[in-house]
């Protein structure tokens, strides 16, 4: 599976936005980005996912280089319970089941 | 909006015990997944199902586990005989379809297994 890069954490204050950024730079023309996140103890939970296009959805933002070989997820107005695990994950479509694999992602601290 | 549901929230039982871990899955989902996470590390992929059968496993999952989906409605994970290092979160997930595109993975709130 090819690899992404994360920070390990970023810090934030609420209602500003956040840029979390996503180095995929082995990343095929069949992988696509996706973006979950983790809220303490509970289980991970999709956000957004997309292949050249950027994307919008009611969560968030994804912008996608043209390269593909970075991305980022952009929540517009951070809020305290967006604190969380954010994943940025690459998935190919296998044929059997394709499985997420995750990484250590980016943990989001977000401040009043 | 529907949720995948698991039980129980906790379990608790001792080394070489056997263990069921139930999950409900999306009703109109046709893949299923188990993950677990050990405290403070990342989650691991252990199993994906469809058709009645695996379609894929991790090194992990090994003969100590087994899934089984009994009744067209529960989807079950059970270590024949736990170990200490089995102690973990379990999460279970569902998804529509397998196509990366068009299909992400639903995850329950997990069981957490303490293995004494």
């Amino acid at each position: 599976d090819a690899k992404t890069t994360q920070p390990n954490s970023m810090e934030s204050n609420e209602e500003e936005p956040v840029h979390l950024p996503c180095n995929h730079s082995t990343i095929s023309g069949t992988d696509y980005i996706h973006w979950y996140r983790q809220l303490p103890s509970q289980g991970p939970e999709y956000v957004i996912h997309g292949l050249t296009s950027n994307v919008n959805n009611r969560m968030a933002s994804l912008a996608i280089a043209e390269d593909r070989k970075s991305s980022t997820l952009i929540l517009h107005r951070a809020t305290l319970r967006d604190a969380a695990v954010y994943y940025c994950i690459l998935r190919r479509f296998t044929g059997g089941g394709n499985k997420l694999t995750f990484g250590t992602g980016t943990q989001l601290k977000v401040e009043l | 909006e529907p949720e995948v549901t698991q039980t129980p929230s906790h379990q608790v039982t001792q080394m070489g015990q056997e263990v069921i871990l139930r999950c409900v899955p999306i009703s109109n989902h046709l893949y299923f997944y188990w993950y677990r996470q050990i405290l403070g590390q990342k989650v691991e992929f252990l199993v994906s199902f469809y058709n009645n059968e695996i379609s894929e496993k991790s090194e992990i999952f090994d003969d100590q586990f087994s899934v089984e989906r009994p009744d067209g409605s529960n989807f079950t994970l059970k270590i024949r005989s736990t170990k200490l290092e089995d102690s973990a979160m379990y999460f279970c997930a569902s998804s529509r379809t397998s196509l990366p595109f068009y299909s992400p993975l639903h995850f329950g709130n997990g069981t957490r297994l303490t293995v004494t």
